[in-house]
């Protein structure tokens, strides 16, 4: 079973307009960490926003905000006032356990193309 | 803080030659890197777990005799394709973790793309 599944691999959405990106998760692990990052054209991986399983609050980075639904294992990444510089690809990324050495585990990516 | 830089950002070579790529962790130090490959339009895949001053844990499938790695120190790790072959064309990243603010996160380099002739 995949343990990261992004169901999105394109999306688009207007400028100045939210949008959502899917992530879903598997784990038994009581203690993991849910990362998501962009990578634009120049491959460079960004951290946008982090989830830790026992964290209470949704997360939130400026216009970036984690919809975490832990007994549905969804972590949504919502973009508000998207800009055309959000245009990139979006991986959503799991770390089982709570260890700085522990693997993360990617999905497969939405691509973003934000529009005029 | 927490800069990862990769050396180099790109290099082509010749079928059957070695190509060594540097992940330095620049103002802090990383106990732990990763290396991670990626095909075009596809995600990254972990390729190996480098810990300094021990042998790197590599996944299934990944051949260790072709894909050598070394962490001397805490902040340098280096990734070795031996006998490079155009299939190994590919983006390699490294990342490297740092337990600071608590998130244990993985800072990653700007990548290094690889064209085998």
């Amino acid at each position: 079973a995949q343990k990261i599944t992004q169901t999105q691999p394109g999306m688009f959405v207007q400028e100045k307009e939210a949008v959502t990106l899917d992530c879903t998760y598997d784990t038994s692990d009581p203690s993991y960490g849910l990362f998501w990052y962009k990578q634009p054209s120049s491959g460079e991986m960004i951290f946008l926003i982090y989830q830790g399983s026992y964290d209470q609050q949704n997360a939130t980075e400026g216009r970036y905000s984690l919809n975490f639904q832990k007994a549905r294992k969804s972590a949504n990444l919502v973009i508000s006032a998207s800009q055309l510089g959000d245009s990139a690809m979006y991986f959503c990324a799991m770390r089982e356990g709570s260890g700085g050495g522990n693997k993360l585990t990617f999905g497969t990516g939405t691509q973003l193309k934000v529009e005029l | 803080g927490a800069v990862v830089s990769q050396h180099p950002s790109w290099v082509i070579c010749k079928s059957g030659t070695s190509v060594k790529i540097e992940c330095r962790s620049l103002d802090f130090q990383a106990t732990t890197m990763f290396w991670y490959r990626q095909f075009p339009k596809q995600s990254l895949m972990l390729m190996a777990t480098s810990n300094e001053g021990s042998k790197a844990t590599y996944e299934q499938g990944v051949e260790k005799d072709k894909f050598l790695i070394n962490h001397a120190s805490l902040t340098l790790s280096t990734l070795t394709v031996t006998s490079a072959h155009p299939e190994d064309s590919s983006f390699y990243i490294c990342s490297a973790s740092s337990e600071a603010g608590g998130r244990n996160e993985q800072f990653f380099g700007p990548g290094t793309r690889l064209t085998v002739l």
